[in-house]
């Protein structure tokens, strides 16, 4: 049985920096893509990033380039989102996704979420 | 960026209703485009992925089909368990824009 196992969210101020982690297990993790999307409270998906198999290609909504950094660990079976200066607009909840295959084939399966607040 | 309009963004309908949701992508996509459904305080679920492929376990009134770049996801008698909200998500490249969602209500 696919799960993910999502953590690190929290309530952090304006312009600072927060990492989530997503552990990985009933699958092949080092064979499948990756992602991060998010949904602000009472509002819809928003896709965030994808990282792919192996690590070597990562891409990023425009939202959060130049902020956000996902990274895996294929012998931790564990992906991350490092989150930098943050804004009130990233505030949400944060779904790790594996996907159905490589970059480009969409999540199949999610996790429960973990909450990034962002506020002074 | 590839935008996709999602419509309607609500709609009411009886059980044993045939309910149809659109989704227009802005170029064309082929057919990476899948649909989930998220059900009140509940994670997505994928339902159909390469425009018209049942994920496993979906039932089958659900579908989907695609006409250029109009996508439709279809439910052909709609349940009660099926009040939810649904997105579609294209996949050909990055980002992979999901659309606004429809909400599904019973009448």
């Amino acid at each position: 049985e696919v799960q993910l196992l999502e953590s690190g969210g929290a309530l952090v101020q304006p312009g600072g920096s927060l990492r989530l982690s997503c552990a990985a297990s009933g699958f092949i993790f080092r064979s499948y893509a990756m992602n991060w999307v998010r949904q602000a409270p009472g509002k819809g998906l928003e896709w965030v990033s994808v990282i792919s198999e192996s690590g070597t290609r990562t891409y990023y909504a425009g939202s959060v380039t130049g902020r956000f950094t996902i990274s895996r660990d294929n012998s931790r079976n564990t992906v991350y989102l490092q989150m930098n200066s943050l804004r009130a607009e990233d505030a949400a909840i944060y779904y790790c996704a594996k996907g159905r295959g490589g970059s480009y084939s969409g999540p199949d399966y999610w996790g429960q979420g973990t909450l990034v607040s962002v506020s002074s | 960026d590839i935008q996709m309009t999602q419509s309607p963004s609500s709609l009411s309908a009886s059980v044993g209703d045939r309910v149809t949701i659109t989704c227009r992508a802005s170029q064309a996509i082929s057919t990476y485009l899948a649909w989930y459904q998220q059900k009140p305080g509940k994670v997505p679920k994928l339902l159909i992925y390469g425009a018209s492929s049942l994920q496993s376990g979906v039932p089958s009134r659900f579908s989907g089909s695609v006409s250029g770049t109009d996508f439709t996801l279809t439910i052909s008698t709609l349940q009660p368990e099926d009040v939810a909200t649904y997105y579609c998500q294209k996949y050909n490249s990055a980002p992979l824009t999901f659309g606004g969602g429809t909400t599904v209500e019973l009448k």
